[in-house]
């Protein structure tokens, strides 16, 4: 597709669900980035990726989340036993090459996450 | 770890007056970057500063990197109601390719 796409856009589970966000990245883009925005916040960096090697996860917040890219094209997020802290909206970016934060981060709509 | 700090956090401005939202860093940053969000939308790259001293203008906007590369800013002149919105800094740390600030929310009246 011509841009990063997310699904589902909303989702609305229990607190102590399991549930999955989806991430397609932009054809060929080599690096994939998860934030975590709250309302009136900045991005807070989750994870990232390249290619398929998840080489920074110092942003999880717990054990609870886990993130994956096996192909190194989609990627999923994971949160297990939902809590209500866990609200957010959950963003994913994805840059053409790898490397270091030297180069602009293409977003998706991300998911807005409701734990009730 | 390096924080980024953004002020003001909010800006109610006439349309017609400029704006200037204000980025610094606790360690030097190798580069800076500036997204804008619009409510209810996603951040959008706008622009990446990487020499000491830089600024680069995009039509009524004016970015500029400090010469010690801890600080940031951009300057709207003449503001316009498609201005509204969120402006985020974000630059790397350590193992960390982005870190963003907190954003400046602009409001623009009409």
């Amino acid at each position: 597709g011509a841009g990063v796409s997310q699904s589902p856009r909303y989702k609305v589970a229990k607190r102590g669900q399991d549930v999955a966000l989806r991430c397609d990245p932009i054809s060929g883009h080599v690096s994939l980035f998860w934030y975590q925005q709250a309302l009136g916040q900045g991005p807070e960096f989750l994870t990232y990726f390249q290619n398929e090697a998840q080489l920074d996860k110092s942003g999880l917040p717990s054990d609870r989340f886990f993130a994956e890219r096996p192909e190194g094209s989609v990627s999923t997020l994971k949160i297990q036993r939902t809590q209500q802290e866990d609200s957010a909206v959950y963003l994913c970016a994805s840059t053409i090459l790898g490397g270091m934060g030297n180069q602009p981060q293409h977003f998706g709509d991300g998911t807005r996450l409701s734990i009730l | 770890g390096q924080q980024v700090m953004q002020i003001p956090q909010y800006q109610h401005v006439q349309e017609g007056e400029d704006f200037t939202t204000y980025c610094n860093s606790s360690t030097t940053l190798s580069n800076i970057q500036w997204y804008k969000q619009r409510p209810g939308g996603h951040p959008v790259f706008l622009i990446q500063l990487v020499k000491s001293g830089e600024v680069k203008k995009q039509k009524r906007l004016t970015f500029q990197f400090g010469e010690a590369k801890k600080n940031s800013s951009l300057h709207i002149t003449a503001t316009q109601t498609t201005d509204v919105g969120t402006y985020f800094c974000a630059g790397p740390s350590g193992n960390t390719p982005l870190v963003f600030g907190k954003g400046t929310r602009l409001s623009v009246i009409a």
